[in-house]
């Protein structure tokens, strides 16, 4: 069975720091997928970023970066300059491939809460 | 395009009652996933459904259930509501155009309250 970890329930930090969020998986199959979604106080889970298990290279996008590291199965997110519109419950997600005819689900890890304050 | 809608947005129902939840995906979507996320369990998946019929379920007990029409929008019932059914039920929708994992883009979900 599938797992995501988030071992980090609370993070606060002052605007302009750099922040990690941690996430750990634990899968059976060789190839599978990972995500990154963010939560503000609205609801409405937004997708950041995918990650398949067979490309491992590290991706940035603005302020925002993941390193994938598959031989300690984790996909940790920092944001650099935080700011206080980082605000928000960040999941880490996985999927294992599908095979034709089947489904897929996202198993996701407890959420980190995130408060960047002013 | 417009993204992933969820009516309604919220909704009070009473011990007892059942409840259907609506989710229209993006255009052109065909998968449609519901997952409940509650502050003791997380988000869980519920199930989803690709062309009227459904794939795949969570561990949910049968009062948890859902279709999909030919438009691909989906529909979940939940009937003889218990006070931990009080839930944000939210909706995934995903293209489905290949045999490779695409990605759920959610919807801003439906916040049932159970009194």
């Amino acid at each position: 069975a599938q797992k995501v970890t988030q071992a980090q329930t609370e993070i606060s930090v002052v605007e302009k720091e750099d922040v990690t969020l941690d996430c750990v998986y634990e899968t059976r199959d060789t190839t599978y997928y990972l995500f990154w979604y963010k939560q503000p106080p609205s609801g409405e889970l937004v997708f950041l970023i995918r990650r398949n298990s067979f490309d491992e290279q590290n991706e940035i996008s603005g302020r925002y970066s993941w390193n994938f590291q598959k031989s300690t199965s984790s996909f940790n997110f920092t944001i650099t300059a935080s700011q206080v519109v980082d605000s928000a419950v960040y999941f880490c997600a996985l999927s294992e491939e599908k095979s034709p005819g089947s489904a897929r689900q996202l198993t996701f890890g407890s959420g980190t809460q995130l408060t960047v304050l002013p | 395009k417009a993204g992933v809608t969820q009516t309604p947005r919220y909704l009070i129902k009473t011990r007892g009652q059942q409840v259907t939840l609506s989710c229209s995906p993006i255009s052109g979507h065909r998968s449609v996933s519901w997952y409940q996320q509650t502050p003791g369990q997380g988000l869980q998946f519920l199930f989803e459904y690709f062309s009227e019929t459904q794939r795949n379920k969570g561990n949910f007990p049968g009062r948890f259930s859902g279709r999909q029409f030919s438009n691909s929008r989906s529909e979940m019932n939940v009937s003889t509501l218990e006070l931990g059914d009080s839930a944000l039920y939210l909706c995934a929708s995903s293209l489905e155009d290949s045999i490779s994992t695409d990605t759920q883009y959610f919807g801003p979900g439906t916040r049932l309250t159970v009194l």
